[in-house]
């Protein structure tokens, strides 16, 4: 059975820090992950969709990374800023026509 | 629609009493999920649609709770009976198919008391 875990499970960083959150899944043969942002009270924003195939994606000042054999990905933050605060989701897909399972989640505060 | 619409945004139920849930998809979204999200845990899945037809209900917890989507675009997701237990933010997402990136609802959040 397919489980994922997020570190760390909060994170508190000064404006304009690069920072990196990591997802990391127990079964390397996955279809693809997605990266999602969650506010407060709201609910979940897609950010990146990673193909099992793929071993980046980039959108503005977001990067995420895949790395299937070690089970693992990586979504890098540039030059952070308070409107950043959330907290972020990581979800696996575990084969073709499978459904997400997702992990805890890193809250993330980033101060003026 | 612009996005997914649930309604409604939050629901106190008294222990023991029926609830509905209600999703509006995407316009021509294919899939449809329904999660349930505790305090401070990541969603956890319930049940898939693809048009209207219920291809996965293995996450449902038990036999109180009922999901359908009639006619393919609207789905509502059912609670009888209540329980503390219950209380959650159920999220919705649709996708064009099961494999392709998901979008989620605002959630709607049920508190049980």
């Amino acid at each position: 059975k397919q489980e994922v875990t997020q570190i760390p499970a909060a994170l508190s960083v000064p404006e304009g820090e690069n920072l990196v959150l990591n997802c990391s899944f127990t079964d390397s043969a996955i279809y693809n992950l997605q990266w999602f942002r969650q506010d407060p009270g709201k609910g979940l924003t897609s950010l990146l969709l990673i193909q099992s195939s793929q071993r980046e994606q980039t959108s503005g000042r977001l990067n995420a990374s895949l790395d299937k054999s070690s089970g693992r990905s990586t979504l890098y933050i540039a030059a952070s800023q308070p409107g950043d605060s959330a907290t972020y989701l990581c979800a696996v897909r575990p084969g073709y026509g499978q459904n997400f399972v997702f992990g805890p989640g890193t809250r993330l505060s980033v101060l003026p | 629609g612009a996005g997914v619409s649930q309604s409604p945004r939050y629901k106190v139920a008294k222990r023991g009493q029926d609830v509905a849930l209600r999703c509006d998809p995407i316009s021509g979204h294919v899939s449809l999920f329904w999660y349930q999200q505790a305090l401070g845990q990541g969603p956890e899945f319930l049940t898939y649609f693809q048009n209207e037809a219920q291809l996965d209900k293995s996450g449902l917890p038990s036999d109180r709770f009922f999901a359908e989507r009639p006619e393919g675009s609207v789905s509502t997701l059912k609670i009888q009976r209540t329980q503390q237990e219950d209380s959650a933010v159920y999220l919705c997402a649709s996708s064009l198919d099961q494999n392709t990136e998901a979008f989620f609802g605002q959630g709607t959040r049920l508190t049980v008391v």
